[in-house]
């Protein structure tokens, strides 16, 4: 069976702290792997990667993945208080479908 | 561009009413998706559908129905609600998974 797992499921942490979010997955033909933010609505897209060892990065956002190892991390530098939100990993098979984890709370303290 | 649209947002029902989650998108994506969001459980897949006359199950399907007649709409029936399909439900739709999904805004359903 198709698994997501992300770890911790929840930190709580202050501005200006240092956060890495892990996700480790088994997949059946693996295509993708997603970070997900979500505050109060609906998931927004953060990033897609494909290839291992190399790192996207968005601003203080950077994601890496390891398809030997089959897993992720999502570095957050210099957290804000408007990072506080929950950060959900999802892996695309080759029916097309995400599979998600539970996802990683958030809560920067300022 | 509206993206993915979910009516309604809110609904409440009463135990065995059936009613229809709408769900449309205007990027003229193949893949379409309806996930149900508890507490402490994440997203899960109850439905999905590669392009218009495909549809297959995904992890939580019992109790849904759904059809895809044309590639912007993906109706999700409720035959007969029950208090266990309180939830949140969101639809998503892509290109294919390699680009990531648009998800909806949700709709918050009560069953008492």
């Amino acid at each position: 069976e198709d698994k997501v797992v992300q770890s911790p499921l929840s930190l709580v942490v202050h501005e200006g702290d240092t956060v890495t979010l892990n996700c480790s997955y088994e997949v059946t033909n693996f295509r993708s792997l997603l970070w997900y933010k979500q505050e109060k609505k609906a998931p927004t897209f953060l990033f897609m990667l494909t290839s291992s060892g190399i790192e996207k990065k968005s601003g203080r956002l950077s994601s890496i993945l390891d398809k030997k190892e089959l897993f992720s991390i999502l570095n957050i530098t210099a957290t804000q208080t408007g990072d506080s939100a929950v950060y959900l990993c999802a892996v695309g098979g080759s029916q097309g479908n995400l599979i998600f984890g539970k996802g990683t709370k958030l809560s920067v303290k300022p | 561009n509206a993206g993915v649209t979910q009516t309604p947002k809110f609904q409440v029902l009463k135990t065995g009413q059936s009613m229809t989650l709408q769900c449309a998108q205007d990027m003229n994506h193949e893949y379409m998706s309806w996930y149900r969001q508890d507490p402490g459980m994440g997203l899960r897949l109850i439905h999905y559908s590669v392009g218009a006359g495909i549809t297959d199950q995904g992890e939580v399907p019992n109790g849904y129905n759904v059809s895809r007649s044309t590639t912007e709409d993906f109706p999700l029936r409720l035959l007969s609600a029950a208090p266990s399909q309180t939830s949140v439900y969101f639809c998503a739709s892509g290109r294919t998974v390699n680009y990531g999904y648009t998800f909806g805004s949700g709709t918050r359903l009560t069953v008492v």
